[in-house]
């Protein structure tokens, strides 16, 4: 089955201590993003990659890393997780020939205290 | 810079009332549009996108017209179930790019009563 798998689905952690949010793919797609979710706000683009190795900030990068060192996965890292980064995070993939259909994750929802 | 602009919400309806859904976007060039539909728990999945100007998308009954004079993609249902109750996310790609910045209203939530 074609999907995006994001883990964990529930994360509480407290400020300061490092969290990665992993994210994985299994339709060789090379287009890969996250996006959190606010209320009000929709969703805003954090970091996106085009390819193996290849990652371009979106519209609220700050406080936030991300990797592509294999095509299927497309971690998300905070290094020093604050409070403002409580919100729900959807990792979604695209491939080069159908860029226009974006597949989500289910969704991680992090609380950070 | 882009953005989209959607229909305050919540909208509540009874079963098989007339829906519109209001979106206006602001953005260079001809950007591609789309409708993204999030059932509860669930992650988002695309409704159904138009790539150029008078481009009608259409899926599961639901209905969008790329306007471009008006700057705006209304999304329309002749007749709701209760079944279509999610948040719906209007959303743009600027053209002439490659793939890039998605950018989403801030969604409309959609309660449809029996």
């Amino acid at each position: 089955e074609a999907q995006v798998t994001q883990n964990p689905r529930y994360l509480i952690t407290v400020t300061g201590k490092k969290l990665t949010v992993t994210c994985s793919q299994n339709m060789n797609h090379e287009y890969m993003s996250w996006y959190r979710q606010d209320p009000g706000l929709g969703l805003r683009q954090i970091y996106y990659s085009m390819n193996v190795e290849v990652t371009d900030k979106g519209d609220v990068p700050e406080g936030y890393k991300v990797s592509r060192k294999e095509k299927r996965n497309f971690p998300l890292i905070l290094e020093s997780p604050s409070p403002n980064q409580t919100s729900l995070y959807f990792c979604a993939s695209s491939s080069a020939t159908r860029q226009l259909e974006q597949y989500f994750g289910p969704g991680t929802r992090l609380t950070v205290t | 810079g882009n953005s989209v602009t959607q229909m305050e919400g919540p909208v509540t309806l009874s079963e098989e009332a007339f829906l519109t859904i209001n979106c206006t976007y602001t953005a260079t060039g001809y950007p591609s549009l789309f409708w993204y539909v999030q059932y509860p728990g669930e992650g988002l999945q695309l409704l159904l996108k138009a790539t150029k100007a008078d481009d009608k998308g259409s899926n599961k009954g639901f209905e969008a017209t790329y306007r471009k004079e008006t700057t705006s993609f209304h999304l329309e249902k002749g007749s709701v179930q209760v079944s279509d109750s999610a948040v719906y996310f209007c959303a743009l790609r600027p053209g002439g790019t490659s793939y890039g910045k998605l950018t989403f209203g801030q969604g409309t939530i959609l309660t449809v009563h029996p």
